[in-house]
């Protein structure tokens, strides 16, 4: 089955500098890439997502970019504010009937302000 | 539009009890899952369905029943709880043909 790696496991920057979290899967037939933004006490929450079919995409302040062959995608937030503060996940979706999403094992981000 | 709906929030339980975690959608979503989050683990599917009256086991189905009797409801149950199970547990739903899955705010268990 898919197994997806997630780097690092907490991350501390300063209000305004940028962060990157990195995702590796193993199955190269995934085709579905969702982040999730959980904060405490509260379900995950989709703020960004892509396809196999697309390289990058960007949203606002925030973007995620895919590499098919290297089987990798990062998450870039940018300008980053204390609300950013929460904890994010990857995931990769399977082309099965199950639709199932794999999650990484969350990144903990603190912005300092 | 309430989007997805968990009941209860909190709940303890004794090893061996059993009980039904609740889960309610209200945007005719045809399919619906369980998750379950551990620390420093992410989140695991338990069962899936794609529609009432499918039901299919996901990655740690051991444990637990799902039932499907409605689009929008899905319970989870557990027969006879043990510490293992202690975990926060996570209904979502989506259509069947978009990639959007929604999460709903979660039940966290605790056997004790």
């Amino acid at each position: 089955g898919e197994n997806v790696e997630q780097h690092p496991s907490t991350l501390s920057v300063q209000e305004g500098d940028s962060a990157v979290i990195k995702c590796t899967y193993s199955d190269s037939a995934s085709n579905y890439f969702p982040w999730y933004k959980q904060e405490l006490g509260k379900g995950p929450q989709l703020i960004i997502d892509i396809r196999s079919n697309v390289g990058e995409k960007k949203d606002q302040r925030i973007a995620v970019t895919l590499n098919k062959t290297a089987k990798h995608f990062s998450l870039h937030i940018t300008e980053t504010q204390p609300e950013d503060s929460a904890v994010y996940f990857c995931a990769a979706r399977d082309r099965t009937g199950r639709r199932a999403l794999t999650f990484g094992s969350g990144t903990r981000l603190q912005v300092q302000p | 539009n309430a989007g997805v709906t968990q009941t209860p929030k909190f709940q303890v339980l004794k090893t061996g009890q059993s009980m039904t975690l609740q889960c309610a959608q209200d945007m005719n979503h045809e399919y619906m899952s369980w998750y379950r989050q551990d620390p420093g683990m992410g989140l695991r599917l338990i069962h899936y369905s794609v529609g009432a009256g499918i039901t299919d086991q996901g990655e740690v189905p051991n444990g637990y029943n799902v039932s499907r009797s409605t689009t929008e409801d899905f319970p989870l149950r557990l027969l006879s709880a043990a510490p293992s199970q202690t975990s926060v547990y996570f209904c979502a739903s989506s259509d069947l043909g978009a990639d959007t899955q929604y999460f709903g705010p979660g039940t966290r268990l605790t056997v004790l």
